[in-house]
């Protein structure tokens, strides 16, 4: 089935230590998305791609760093920087400028001990 | 920059009943798209129904359909016929083509038996 995959789905770290959420979609999709959710904020934008080997800071960019080398996959690393990195993680991807409509992963828990 | 304003951080409805979710935003863009997402204690996303802001007449979708209001801004959710099933946080996110969608802070929903 085409779906997009998140892993892991629950990842725990120390504090200052770089972690790397892994994203992959078998849509075809040329737009993928990182979306941080925490409780009350709704959903809001790390980082996007709208073609392979390129990116663009979302409104929550500090602290996180991506990677698109290709078209399937979509790597979050979160960094010793990223001062409450705690949180719900989701990627989406979407097939073009069309509808709009993002189709998501199930998402990753991030706890930092 | 696009923003999406839920004013209802919590509601409630029983078993049947008829519930609204209210939305407002705010563009200057003429062409965008509105969208309402479901987000079950599952935490995955699922799209319930979408708007293009050029169709006056407003999207349905079985037991859910829309109020847009273009001049107001405004994009609510109707649920007819409640059901169990629906309990579920409600995120409205409004997109211009080419980037990202942006969502509000949700709507937590509760259906009672």
């Amino acid at each position: 089935d085409g779906g997009i995959t998140q892993s892991p789905k629950y990842l725990f770290r120390k504090e200052g230590q770089n972690v790397t959420l892994s994203c992959e979609q078998n849509l075809n999709h040329d737009a993928m998305y990182w979306y941080r959710q925490d409780p009350g904020q709704g959903l809001r934008l790390i980082y996007y791609s709208q073609i392979v080997n390129d990116f663009q800071k979302g409104d929550i960019a500090e602290g996180y760093s991506v990677s698109r080398e290709k078209k399937e996959s979509f790597p979050l690393t979160v960094t010793s920087a990223q001062k409450n990195p705690t949180a719900f993680y989701l990627c989406a991807s979407r097939a073009g400028a069309g509808t709009g409509e993002l189709f998501f992963g199930e998402g990753s828990r991030l706890t930092v001990l | 920059a696009q923003t999406v304003t839920q004013s209802q951080p919590e509601m409630s409805v029983q078993e049947a009943e008829t519930v609204t979710l209210s939305c407002t935003y705010d563009t200057s863009e003429n062409n965008y798209y509105l969208f309402w997402y479901k987000q079950p204690p599952s935490r995955q996303m699922i799209l319930v129904i979408r708007q293009e802001a050029y169709k006056q007449q407003n999207a349905t979708e079985n037991r859910f359909s829309v109020n847009f209001q273009k001049a107001a801004k405004s994009f609510s959710l109707k649920i007819s016929d409640s059901q169990l099933g629906d309990t579920a946080m409600y995120f409205c996110a409004s997109s211009n083509s080419g980037y990202a969608l942006n969502f509000g802070k949700g709507t937590s929903l509760l259906v009672t038996p």
